[in-house]
């Protein structure tokens, strides 16, 4: 299967900062990726979704202009967190899928704490 | 709409016993189902998915499109078996996976 880093694994910000956090598909052509977040003790909840080359699709009440998500190559795609909030805490989780779809293979999450 | 429904937060069962996690879904359509699994301190992965219908460590799942559910089992739980489960659905246009709540299976010695 793939194999799916994400930079930096944990970061801690003051609030109103900005956060950009790295999913990197090490050796896998990553057509589409997909971020995710999840609370402590709850399930991962889809914010967006990526096609390398094109804007991104966020899910209902994903605010797109504070989570910025930029996907420039088969490999590489960012999610920034602009004027982060303590709210925003939270683990984030990026996974990526092959051309045609097939198994999501998932980094190991950003743990992002906005103080 | 998807939805994915995990009823239990917490399943304790001691070495040995059978396990039945249980999963149900709400899609319209022909959806796929999996189970993910995230052992402490490891990144989500793909257990199994109901078209394979493959055994994965012992573990099977069987779609049943009548009772829209997609329960996991074993046998005889392990100790490293212990982990946080997730049941995913996907389908339609978009191949967005929809996760349940998860569930916490602890495996007692």
């Amino acid at each position: 299967g793939a194999v799916v880093s994400q930079h930096p694994s944990r970061v801690i910000c003051k609030s109103g900062t900005s956060v950009k956090i790295e999913c990197r598909s090490l050796d896998f052509q990553a057509t589409t990726m997909f971020w995710y977040r999840q609370f402590p003790k709850q399930s991962l909840m889809l914010m967006a979704t990526s096609n390398e080359g094109s804007k991104a699709t966020y899910e209902q009440g994903v605010e797109k202009d504070k989570f910025l998500i930029n996907h420039a190559s088969l490999t590489l795609s960012t999610l920034t967190v602009t004027s982060a909030h303590p709210e925003d805490s939270s683990f984030y989780i990026c996974s990526v899928e092959g051309a045609g779809g097939g198994e999501q293979f998932f980094g190991p999450g950003t743990r992002l704490t906005v103080l | 709409a998807q939805r994915v429904t995990q009823p239990e937060k917490l399943l304790s069962v001691f070495k040995g016993a059978p396990v039945e996690l249980k999963c149900n879904y709400s899609y319209s359509g022909s959806p796929e189902l999996f189970w993910y699994v995230q052992y402490s301190r490891q990144r989500l992965q793909l257990l199994l998915r109901h078209i394979s219908r493959e055994s994965i460590k012992g573990f099977t799942a069987d779609l049943n499109k009548g009772e829209t559910s997609f329960h996991l089992k074993k046998p005889f739980a392990q100790e490293e078996d212990s982990a946080m489960y997730y049941c995913a659905v996907r389908g339609g246009a978009t191949n967005k996976l929809i996760f349940g709540t998860g569930t916490l299976l602890a495996v007692q010695p």
